[in-house]
């Protein structure tokens, strides 16, 4: 069964300050995608970068970046110069294909709630 | 309207009531999700419905009833629900991995039904 551990519950930090989002993840599958979701206040979902089995190479996008190792099974999160609008629940997730083949459904984290103060 | 819509977006119900969720996406996606978040909880996947056919059902009580009539809506029929079925309850859309592309596989979440149960 596949499973997705975020160890960190909470995390302040000050405006500027750089932050890293920890995330371990467990599958059976070779095949798989590992996601990171930003839920604000309002509620809805975000969604932040997709990255499958296959490509280990880091993203960088804006202020945001990942690091990705299979040897390990992190997927980590970096927010740089962090602001107080970085403050969110940031939920990291892994999907699994669906045995109908196409479709697939996450398996998420518990979320790590990220304070930036001013 | 895009995205994802959810409506309503708060209800409150008590334990003989019957009362319905409704989700709606205008993305085009072929693929549609109810997700439970509760408070300390790992989001629960409850129902995937993949082109109008329910394709996964996790043991979600039959007080929850969904019902997808086209590939744009989806339902959520609550009744006889007890206090600890007070959640947020999320709506999602996807497109499945056939389809290609970039957003391939990525769910689309609404910003959710926030349902208190007396």
């Amino acid at each position: 069964a596949q499973k997705v551990t975020q160890a960190q519950t909470e995390i302040s930090v000050v405006e500027k300050e750089d932050v890293t989002l920890d995330c371990v993840y467990e599958t059976r599958d070779t095949t798989y995608y590992l996601f990171w979701y930003k839920q604000p206040p309002s509620g809805e979902l975000v969604f932040l970068i997709r990255r499958n089995s296959f490509d280990e190479q880091n993203e960088i996008s804006g202020r945001y970046s990942w690091n990705f190792q299979k040897s390990t099974s992190s997927f980590n999160f970096t927010i740089t110069a962090s602001q107080v609008v970085d403050s969110a629940v940031y939920f990291c997730a892994l999907s699994e294909l669906g045995f109908w083949g196409a479709n697939s459904k996450l398996t998420f984290g518990k979320g790590i709630t990220l304070s930036v103060r001013p | 309207e895009t995205g994802v819509t959810q409506t309503p977006r708060h209800l409150v119900m008590g334990m003989t009531n019957k009362k319905s969720l409704k989700c709606e996406q205008h993305l085009g996606h072929n693929a549609m999700y109810w997700y439970k978040q509760s408070a300390k909880k790992p989001l629960e996947l409850m129902f995937v419905y993949s082109l109008e056919e329910r394709v996964e059902n996790n043991s979600v009580p039959s007080r929850f009833s969904p019902e997808c009539p086209n590939s744009s809506h989806l339902f959520l029929h609550l009744h006889t629900l007890q206090p600890e079925d007070s959640a947020l309850y999320l709506c999602a859309s996807s497109q499945d991995l056939l389809a290609g592309g970039p957003g391939a596989n990525v769910l689309t979440f609404g910003a959710g039904s926030r349902l208190t149960v007396l």
